[in-house]
């Protein structure tokens, strides 16, 4: 199974700064097709998980753009640019590459 | 609007089976898969498996080969899972989730399962 390890375990922003969270896998996520299949989640307090960004780097609807992700086949950065409190919350990266799915450990964030 | 509806909360003595329901509004399960994901309490997010509704086949983690089975009704759109054998350790959040080929872009609310005698 692939293995997806998340840095920090915690993070405390004051808002309008950044903050970045780590994700290193296992394996490399570079798809047969030219795909990086790594995924980002934020399940904010009490509620479902959302994604953030899809296939390392490409904003999911309605994400406003203060999210940006990068990365190698194997290293992966979220950067959120000027904090928000509704950013609060844990975020998790994600693979679909091959069976089983797998998940990091997750990241909270908190607001200073 | 893509909408996933879970059904409520469970409360499951050990050793019994309970089965969730997801019903999905404004898209078609036959074009998608439905993935269930759990979340134990304080923990992070496991992948459970999925169900191509459209032919019933499905995928399992693991750990969940023996404890999930996934099906899925075309005719009312809607995903099952069912859990066997409760344990303790199946105490936990149920989610069910759309993949769109571009992630999880639809998320059921949660369905809370307590195992308890």
């Amino acid at each position: 199974d692939i293995v997806l390890t998340q840095a920090p375990l915690s993070v405390s922003v004051t808002p309008g700064e950044s903050a970045s969270i780590s994700c290193r896998s296992s394996k490399s996520l570079l798809s047969s097709k030219g795909i990086t299949s790594l995924y980002w989640y934020l399940q904010r307090p009490g509620k479902s998980p959302q994604l953030l960004i899809y296939q390392m780097s490409n904003l999911a609807s309605g994400v406003p753009d203060r999210f940006s992700s990068s990365g190698s086949e194997t290293d992966f950065t979220l950067k959120i640019s000027k904090v928000e409190t509704e950013d609060v919350g844990v975020y998790y990266c994600g693979h679909r590459l091959e069976y089983p799915l797998t998940f990091g450990s997750g990241t909270k964030l908190e607001i200073k | 609007e893509v909408q996933l509806q879970q059904s409520g909360a469970e409360l499951g003595k050990p050793g019994t089976s309970v089965k969730l329901s997801c019903k999905v509004s404004g898209y078609n399960i036959r074009s998608t898969y439905m993935h269930w994901v759990n979340q134990r309490p304080g923990k992070g997010l496991e992948w459970i498996g999925r169900i191509d509704p459209a032919n019933g086949n499905t995928i399992y983690a693991e750990k969940f080969k023996s404890k999930a089975t996934l099906t899925a009704d075309t005719s009312s759109n809607t995903a099952y899972m069912q859990l066997s054998q409760l344990k303790s350790d199946d105490t936990a959040i149920y989610f069910c989730a759309m993949d769109n080929n571009y992630g999880f872009a639809y998320w059921g609310q949660g369905t809370l399962v307590t195992v308890s005698s």
